[in-house]
């Protein structure tokens, strides 16, 4: 099992490009999640998805898109990308929303001149 | 105020002493408490979860909980030069999502 995947894993976007960050699960969970990481302000959540059809805004929405495309995916889409937006993003993975253990991606690391 | 208040270090302490991590939170209704572990340009993995006042012993690690003082905190006993990473503290208010800790810096030094 690959268990968490995301592509890419590096990008240097220009200011106002569009982009879509990838991330894939093996482990059948319901629940998936989408972070950034940034110095000093820890990982904070972007977006959610409970269980497949349904997308919940986090705790930094502002400036994203997601998509639940199936059980085993969940996109994340900056559609102007902005300076603010430079971060280490991780998509991660439950079996449930209030199960304890997520599971983390390996990271897509973003950078927007 | 932030949700989750880590120290964020770096933590430095010589091999086989024990590593102590703080963290305090801010929401009293605070159920569930997790500590990750981060190593450098890696992603988090889950090493302890509490949700009892008190303490959770799993190998080398202890993870302690006061509610009262809404107080969390991590002991790795016999501490390794491999423990050297970044320690995240999440913590769920009830039903609620993980708000992350900073994290604290632990460096192991042989």
């Amino acid at each position: 099992n690959a268990g968490v995947t995301q592509t890419p894993k590096f990008q240097v976007l220009k200011t106002g490009q569009s982009m879509t960050l990838q991330c894939a699960q093996d482990m059948n969970h319901n629940s998936m999640y989408w972070y950034r990481q940034d110095p000093g302000m820890g990982l904070r959540l972007i977006y959610y998805s409970a269980s497949e059809g349904t997308t919940d805004k986090g705790e930094v929405p502002n400036g994203y898109n997601v998509s639940r495309l199936n059980k085993r995916e969940f996109s994340l889409r900056l559609e102007s990308a902005a300076p603010s937006q430079t971060s280490v993003y991780f998509c991660a993975s439950s079996e449930a929303r209030t199960e304890e253990t997520q599971y983390f991606g390996p990271g897509t690391r973003l950078l927007v001149l | 105020q932030k949700e989750v208040e880590q120290n964020s270090g770096p933590l430095s302490v010589p091999e086989g002493a024990i590593a102590s991590l703080n963290c305090t939170y801010s929401d009293r209704g605070s159920q569930s408490f997790f500590w990750y572990r981060q190593y450098s340009g890696k992603s988090p993995e889950l090493i302890m979860s509490i949700y009892s006042n008190g303490d959770k012993e799993d190998g080398r690690f202890t993870a302690q909980l006061n509610k009262a003082s809404q107080y969390v905190s991590l002991l790795i006993r016999d501490s390794q030069p491999s423990d050297s990473a970044t320690y995240l503290c999440a913590v769920r208010p009830w039903a609620n999502n993980l708000f992350f800790g900073t994290g604290t810096r632990l460096t192991v030094i042989p």
